[in-house]
């Protein structure tokens, strides 16, 4: 049962538009979500995150919404460039000890 | 310069011939993970560590065991693979518990055959 969903496993952007990455949860336990990007033959790297008592975290052109009752968070790039292109996973923190739950992830592309 | 590594990066064995693969970081990081990742699951967690001595399971932590003697290192131990053992490894380590980003190895792509 895959608690953190991310249900497009791709999208495509155009270079300069915005990309809107998506992911659901069902575990209401979860207090803190983060996002990571991942280019092949590397490491996941941290993106941005978000507690679960805000709705909203900016780093400059990367944005987190949270929207608790519908157990849905989205990460904003504004605007997108080609470097962007890899692959991103939502993640969710289950309490104490750090343990991390990820979605599959979705692969951006983004399109110069 | 920060990093998490492991070794070694690709490995190709036999079924039932144990390894041990390593990962070190150099950040003085309390908090050290492993996970798996498989096509279409993302990364599933098998075992994490608190602190030197303190080890729990993950998510997934079957034929898997894990040594935490040392803050710096977390080496992962497969006593005697299996082909559904085969799969993408990375090592994490992170400072705290609350809120803190972990930090990414390189990954380790193991073949069990």
């Amino acid at each position: 049962d895959q608690q953190v969903k991310q249900n497009s496993p791709s999208l495509s952007v155009q270079e300069g538009r915005i990309s809107i990455l998506n992911c659901d949860y069902t575990n209401s336990m979860f207090d803190y979500f983060l996002w990571y990007k991942k280019y092949p033959a590397e490491g996941p790297t941290f993106l941005i995150s978000i507690s679960s008592i805000k709705d909203k975290n900016e780093d400059g052109r990367f944005t987190v919404f949270l929207n608790k009752s519908a157990k849905h968070l989205s990460l904003h790039i504004v605007p997108s460039q080609p470097g962007d292109s890899a692959v991103y996973f939502c993640a969710a923190r289950r309490g104490y000890g750090n343990k991390l739950v990820f979605g599959a992830g979705t692969i951006l592309r983004v399109k110069s | 310069e920060a990093q998490v590594t492991q070794n070694p990066r690709y490995l190709i064995t036999v079924t039932g011939k144990k390894l041990t693969v390593t990962c070190s970081q150099n950040m003085n990081h309390e908090y050290m993970s492993w996970y798996r990742q498989d096509p279409g699951l993302g990364l599933r967690q098998i075992y994490y560590s608190m602190n030197v001595e303190v080890t729990d399971k993950g998510d997934v932590p079957e034929g898997y065991k894990v040594s935490r003697k040392e803050k710096r290192n977390f080496p992962l131990i497969l006593e005697s693979p299996s082909p559904n053992q085969t799969s993408l490894y990375f090592c994490a380590s992170s400072l705290g518990p609350t809120g803190y980003e972990q930090y990414f190895g390189p990954g380790t792509r193991l073949t069990v055959t």
